[in-house]
């Protein structure tokens, strides 16, 4: 199916642990971004890449680590998860640019205990 | 960098009634604003944009005003309905330069 589409939807790890979290688009879109979800934060970006091999920090980087070696593919990585990266995190897909037409996934539900 | 402030954070309205959120930029070179609509459950979807060259763009019930003097856009919703009923979220940009930096959102409640 075409879309864009992430994993896992739920995930609970443990303080600490490394974890991964895979974000998928079909339409060969050049730009990909992630995005976190918070209670009175809204949506804040973390990281973005406009192609293959090329990526760039967001507002809140820090603790994360992203790579895209494929073009259809952005995942990212929580080193060393801690409790505050509890959260709901988004990837988007854009055709064109930096800010037009993003076309969200459905999200990843993060528990860090 | 870019600041979006969004209010009201929480929104409650009579089926029928209109809804205004409104949002407040700080960089004057933003000149990209578009609104997202979140379902519970599911990611940010667009429902409508505007650009810095124009001042009010509707599409059916939804529209968009925008004053670039004053550095603030906003969403107006008329003859809601509980459909409408979601989390709503402003950003800006410099087109095409920057991603979008979005606000806290806004949940909106539309009572039958």
């Amino acid at each position: 199916d075409a879309g864009i589409t992430q994993s896992p939807r739920y995930k609970i790890t443990e303080t600490g642990r490394q974890v991964t979290l895979m974000c998928h688009q079909t339409w060969s879109h050049s730009y990909m971004f992630w995005y976190r979800q918070d209670l009175g934060h809204g949506l804040r970006l973390i990281y973005y890449s406009a192609a293959a091999d090329i990526t760039d920090k967001g507002e809140v980087p820090d603790g994360y680590v992203v790579s895209r070696s494929k073009t259809e593919n952005f995942p990212l990585t929580l080193e060393s998860a801690t409790r505050s990266q509890t959260s709901v995190y988004f990837c988007a897909s854009s055709e064109s640019d930096r800010s037009y037409g993003y076309t969200f996934g459905s999200g990843t539900r993060l528990t860090v205990v | 960098g870019e600041n979006v402030e969004q209010h009201p954070s929480t929104l409650s309205v009579q089926e029928g009634d209109s809804a205004v959120i409104k949002c407040t930029y700080s960089d004057s070179a933003s000149n990209y604003f578009p609104w997202y609509k979140q379902e519970l459950g599911k990611g940010p979807q667009l429902i409508i944009d505007i650009r810095s060259n124009v001042g009010e763009k509707k599409d059916q019930r939804i529209a968009v005003t925008l004053n670039k003097t004053a550095k603030h856009f906003s969403l107006h919703i008329t003859e809601t309905q509980p459909e409408d009923s979601a989390v709503y979220f402003c950003a800006a940009s410099i087109s095409g330069n920057t991603p979008l930096v979005f606000g806290k959102g806004t949940r909106l409640s539309v009572i039958a």
